[in-house]
C-alpha cells in the first residue's frame, strides 16, 4: 500500500519561492510516477506537471513552464515540488498523487498561502 | 490540451435517486484513459472510475462509468448519504499533459 505524506502548511511573500515535499512509503519512489496537483480555494483541480515514463522525463503543464521544478530524491524516497516567482493567484492546496496515468494514491495536501 | 467539460455544475437529488454525470472532451480521449474522482470537503481525491469503466478498488458497484471517444459518463445508481460530494473526470492519455474537467456538485435536494 502506498502511502504519500506531504509537508506542512506555508506561508509565502509575492515573489517568494516554496518547495513542498512527498515522502513515499510502502513503495520506492523509483517505481512510481509522480504528479503534482493544485486547487485553489474553492475551486477545482488543476494538474501541474508529472512524470512520464514513456519518455522518461518530467512534463509540466504549460500554465506554469519556468516556475515549478519537481524533482525526487530516491535515497529518501521523497519528492519535492518548487513554485517560484509566489503571487496571490498561487494560494492553493498543493497535492502529491501517483499511479500510471489515473491518481490512485494522493497526499493529504499542502497549503501554501501567498500574502503580503 | 484537451479541455474537458463536466455538466451539470450542481445536480440536486434525494438518497436513493440516480445520477447521472457527463464529462465531454474537446478532442477524443486515446484508449478511453478517462478517470473519475470523488471530493469531499477537506480531503484529497478518491480515484472511482479509471479507463472509463474499471472501478478502482473498494469502489462500490452503484458507481459506474461509461463513454468512449469524447463523451463519458459516471452514474451512480442509488445515491447513499456519503456520495453527497465534488466529482471530477481527467483524462490522462497515453501521456502527460494531463487535464481535468470544471467539476460536478452532487447536493442534497
Amino acid at each position: 500500500q502506498v502511502q504519500l505524506v506531504q509537508s506542512g502548511a506555508e506561508v509565502k511573500k509575492p515573489g517568494a519561492s516554496v518547495k513542498v515535499s512527498c515522502k513515499v512509503s510502502g513503495y520506492s519512489l523509483s517505481d512510481l510516477s509522480m504528479h503534482w496537483v493544485r486547487q485553489a480555494p474553492g475551486k477545482g483541480l488543476e494538474w501541474m506537471g508529472g512524470f512520464d515514463p514513456e519518455d522518461v522525463q518530467t512534463i509540466y503543464a504549460q500554465k506554469f513552464q519556468g516556475r515549478v521544478t519537481m524533482t525526487e530524491d530516491t535515497s529518501t524516497d521523497t519528492a519535492h515540488m518548487e513554485l517560484s516567482s509566489l503571487r496571490s493567484e498561487d494560494t492553493a492546496v498543493y497535492y502529491c498523487a501517483t499511479g500510471s496515468g489515473d491518481l490512485d494514491y494522493w497526499g493529504q495536501g499542502t497549503l501554501v498561502t501567498v500574502s503580503s | 490540451e484537451i479541455v474537458l467539460t463536466q455538466s451539470p455544475g450542481t445536480l440536486s437529488l434525494s438518497p436513493g435517486e440516480r445520477a447521472t454525470l457527463s464529462c465531454r472532451a474537446s478532442q477524443s480521449v486515446s484508449s478511453s484513459y478517462l478517470a473519475w474522482y470523488q471530493q469531499k470537503p477537506g480531503q484529497a481525491p478518491r480515484l472511482l472510475i479509471y479507463g472509463a469503466s474499471s472501478r478502482a478498488t473498494g469502489i462500490p458497484d452503484r458507481f459506474s462509468g461509461s463513454g468512449s471517444g469524447t463523451d463519458f459518463t459516471l452514474t451512480i445508481s442509488r445515491l447513499e448519504p456519503e456520495d453527497f460530494a465534488m466529482y471530477y473526470c481527467q483524462q490522462y492519455g497515453s501521456s502527460p499533459p494531463f487535464t481535468f474537467g470544471g467539476g460536478t456538485k452532487v447536493e442534497i435536494k
